[in-house]
């Protein structure tokens, strides 16, 4: 059973399209991330849930929108869709908790590769 | 801000070979937890090892091991007996601490290593 699961794997799309990837994970984590990573294999992160809840938003613009309907579940709709969004975009989760605490470690799904033409 | 550095864009070994991946990162937090992330060609990201900034033993796992010193705010990964598989890019991440159960992991540009037959 994969941990984290990301759909879909490869999306091509036109510009100014409107596209959603979908994340589950199944480990019962309360805590879930979106992370890009661009053309040079730079991952930065863009967003994080915590029970549903927005904790982090870095300055990521306003043609994406995370969205969480439940603490397994975190989607990420892309408005508008420009070539600069071209990249591969991976959700993560972890259980959170305290300072010293293994649950702390993010688990990856295997990321969408997304190709804006 | 925290920035996390690998000097080494590129790096090569032979088989069974030891080979050491730099990394190193700049922060004012005293907790703080520090991660290598591995990347093959599936393009899956795998925790490879961590290390918590409170603990001075070098966290160990199987072939991999880290030095981590605080004080030079260095955090190098050693591969003993390197295998093919082990080729892949190779991250190292700060983590930081947001609060709660939320924390976000801070990527440096990554590793390419290539283990040579």
């Amino acid at each position: 059973d994969t941990a984290v699961s990301q759909t879909p794997k490869y999306l091509v799309t036109q510009m100014g399209n409107d596209k959603s990837i979908k994340c589950e994970q199944n480990l019962g984590h309360d805590t879930m991330y979106w992370y890009k990573q661009d053309s040079k294999k730079f991952l930065k992160i863009m967003f994080s849930y915590n029970n549903k809840e927005l904790i982090i938003n870095e300055t990521v613009p306003n043609r994406f929108s995370p969205k969480s309907p439940d603490k397994a579940h975190l989607n990420l709709h892309i408005n508008s869709l420009e070539l600069g969004d071209s990249a591969v975009y991976f959700c993560a989760s972890s259980q959170g908790g305290l300072v010293r605490d293994r649950k702390n470690i993010q688990y990856f799904g295997a990321g969408t590769r997304l190709s804006v033409l | 801000a925290q920035t996390v550095t690998q000097s080494q864009p590129e790096m090569s070994v032979q088989e069974a070979e030891t080979v050491t991946l730099s990394c190193t990162y700049d922060t004012s937090e005293n907790n703080y937890y520090l991660f290598w992330y591995k990347q093959p060609p599936s393009r899956q990201m795998i925790l490879v090892i961590r290390q918590e900034a409170y603990k001075q033993q070098n966290a160990t796992e199987n072939r991999f091991s880290v030095n981590f010193q605080k004080a030079a705010k260095s955090f190098s990964l050693k591969i003993s007996d390197s295998q093919l598989g082990d080729t892949a890019m190779y991250f190292c991440a700060f983590m930081k601490l947001i609060g709660g159960a939320t924390n976000k992991l801070i990527f440096g540009t990554g590793t390419l290593l290539a283990v040579q037959p």
